[in-house]
This record gives C-alpha cells, sequence and structure tokens, in this order.
C-alpha cells in the first residue's frame, strides 16, 4: 500500500452544496497534488500544494481550491458543486527525492445529484 | 487535441499472448514519463517510469521515442491478473510534477 489515505470513501451531495475532502500523505512526502477523475477518463490535475503554499494549478475553476497543513495533510474544498463535479477525486504525495514519482489515495467517489 | 493520446481500447486477449499498447504526447518540453495501471473502481499504481534507453520490468517492457513523441508497453506472457486499464503518464519540465494522464487502454485478459 502506498501510506496515502483519503477520507470519506463516498459522498453524495445536491448542487450547490460545499464539500471538504481530506488527505493524509505518507510520512516524509512534503508535496501532495489533487486530481479529478471523471468516469472513463484519466485522471486531471486540480493543483498541488508544497510546503503550504499551492505550486501549480490545472485548469479548474476558482471554487476549487485547497489547504495543506503543517503535518502534510491536505484538503480539498469544492464549493457551489455542479453536477459534472461527479468524480473519482485523488490526492497524490511526493517525496522531495521522489523527483515525480507520486502516490495515490484510494480517492473519494464523489457523487452530486 | 489531446495532450496525451492513448487508443482506448478495449483489447481482449487470451491468457499467454503478448500486448501493445501505444500512446503519444503533444508537448515537447515533457520530461518525464510512467505507465500507471489502474484496476476497476480504485486509485491508479504506478507501474514502471519509462526511460529513453528503454526499460524492462519481468513481462513489461516500456520504450520511449522522444523524436516521435511516442510510448509504448508491450506486456508478454499475459495473465488473468494483468486484466486493468493502463494509463499513460507525463510529466512537463517545470511543472511541479503535474502528471498529465491519457484517458487510458482497457485491457481484459481471458482465459
Amino acid at each position: 500500500e502506498t501510506g496515502v489515505t483519503q477520507s470519506p470513501t463516498h459522498l453524495i451531495k445536491t448542487r450547490g452544496q460545499q464539500v471538504t475532502l481530506r488527505c493524509s500523505s505518507q510520512s516524509g512526502h512534503n508535496t501532495v497534488s489533487w486530481y479529478q477523475q471523471a468516469l472513463g477518463q484519466g485522471p486531471q490535475f486540480i493543483f498541488q500544494y508544497y510546503r503550504e503554499e499551492e505550486n501549480g494549478r490545472g485548469n479548474f475553476p476558482p471554487r476549487f481550491s485547497g489547504l495543506q497543513f503543517p503535518n502534510y495533510s491536505s484538503e480539498l474544498n469544492v464549493n457551489a458543486l455542479e453536477l459534472d463535479d461527479s468524480a473519482l477525486d485523488l490526492c497524490a504525495s511526493g517525496s522531495p527525492q521522489g523527483a515525480d514519482t507520486q502516490y495515490f489515495g484510494p480517492g473519494t467517489r464523489l457523487t452530486v445529484l | 487535441r489531446k495532450e496525451v493520446e492513448q487508443d482506448p481500447g478495449p483489447f481482449n486477449v487470451p491468457e499467454g499472448a503478448t500486448v501493445a499498447f501505444n500512446c503519444t504526447y503533444s508537448n515537447s518540453a515533457s520530461q518525464s514519463f510512467f505507465w500507471y495501471r489502474q484496476d476497476c473502481r480504485k486509485e491508479p499504481k504506478l507501474l514502471m517510469s519509462v526511460y529513453s534507453s528503454g526499460n524492462e520490468d519481468g513481462r513489461f517492457t516500456a520504450q520511449l521515442n522522444r523524436a516521435s513523441q511516442y510510448i509504448s508497453l508491450l506486456i508478454r506472457d499475459s495473465k488473468l491478473s494483468d486484466s486493468a486499464t493502463y494509463l499513460c503518464v507525463v510529466n512537463w519540465a517545470g511543472s511541479a510534477r503535474q502528471l498529465t494522464f491519457g484517458s487510458g487502454t482497457q485491457l481484459t485478459v481471458l482465459p
């Protein structure tokens, strides 16, 4: 196993609501990235955090925001949920020495009704 | 045009067959290349990195052609347990470890 954990595993929300997803990185990893994977697609990069600062962002609107805490755990917050936000939300952590290798958590399956 | 393109398949092959997946990427500044494996409703898991000289890990061989911006994965002697979606992944230079994924190629190995 990767040592990356996420909660909750499943979540059902309605359009317009807000959601917070959590990720605990593998010990020793100081970067965390979030990805969204729609059904039948590959994961799409949302953003990355390094030392509690956003360090790169993909093509996602500002209603997607995040936090990284001193213990390297992280949150993904999504406001004003839309139906198209239904997806598997994945976090991935990486080590300073690991170059580009990232290790994924099991994901949170978000359903927006 | 997608940044990373893969044949979506599905590929249905008998046990013991050899199967090859191909992938092309559009950004010539790409610097790192990977194949990830994803089982149904699970997270992607790193299968192998891909190096310019080509590399092999057991039954799996990966090749990279930078000039053609082309990556391949060869699986020999397919096992039932190889059934999964295989994701071609690229990291651009200076992109802070932002991985760009293809849509994946679905493989089913049949008994």
